[in-house]
């Protein structure tokens, strides 16, 4: 079955300043890969998603990119706020594959300092 | 309402107590899906449904977990006879359509004494 890899498992930044995250998978059949965050005892909240026939995608301060060739996805934030503070997990599926659950990476815990 | 609906938010059971925790989907979303999330975790799958039929169940840890969806909406997720170690955050999650994206509640936190 599909593994999914998460890294750094924490990460702490000053405000306005950047935050990557990146993710590996094994399943080279996996074609969506979205990107969840979850707040403390909140539900995990889709921000952003990208399957594998684009590379890259945009939503203001948020990006992500995808490497089909080596198996690997990251986050991108930019002017990070104190709000962006969160668990972030990436996830990987095959869908039309039979195979639709969603395998999660094991987080990754965001402090943006003020 | 608007998003995934689930109840309780919180259950506490003593071992050995059957349990049921409820998902009331999107309106219209015809996918749903059970996960798992340990404390510190992310969230693993049980099992998911398409409309009423039950499509995938490989992730039940047990045959002591059992989930239905009679009606194509409503889905309840029963664990028989629970024990310390199923303790846990349990999510639910809708989608318009399998290969859509996937939309989730605020979970049941369920603790075994």
């Amino acid at each position: 079955g599909e593994n999914v890899e998460q890294h750094p498992s924490t990460l702490s930044v000053q405000e306005g300043d950047s935050a990557v995250i990146k993710c590996t998978y094994s399943d080279s059949a996996s074609n969506y890969f979205p990107w969840y965050k979850q707040e403390l005892g909140k539900r995990p909240q889709l921000i952003i998603d990208i399957r594998s026939n684009v590379g890259e995608k945009k939503d203001q301060r948020i990006a992500v990119t995808l490497n089909k060739t080596a198996k690997h996805f990251s986050l991108h934030i930019t002017e990070t706020q104190p709000e962006d503070s969160a668990v972030y997990f990436c996830a990987a599926t095959s869908t039309g594959a039979g195979s639709y659950q969603l395998t999660f990476g094991k987080g990754t815990k965001l402090s943006v300092i003020p | 309402g608007a998003g995934v609906s689930q109840s309780p938010r919180y259950k506490v059971a003593k071992r050995g107590q059957d349990v049921a925790l409820r998902c009331d989907p999107i309106s219209g979303h015809v996918s749903l899906f059970w996960y798992q999330q340990a404390l510190g975790q992310g969230p693993e799958f049980l099992t998911y449904f398409q409309n009423e039929a039950q499509l995938d169940k490989s992730g039940l840890p047990s045959d002591r977990f059992f989930a239905e969806r009679p009606e194509g909406s409503v889905s309840t997720l029963k664990i028989q006879r629970t024990q310390q170690e199923d303790s846990a955050v349990y999510l639910c999650a809708s989608s318009l359509d399998l290969n859509q994206p996937q939309h989730f509640g605020d979970g049941t936190r369920l603790s075994i004494l």
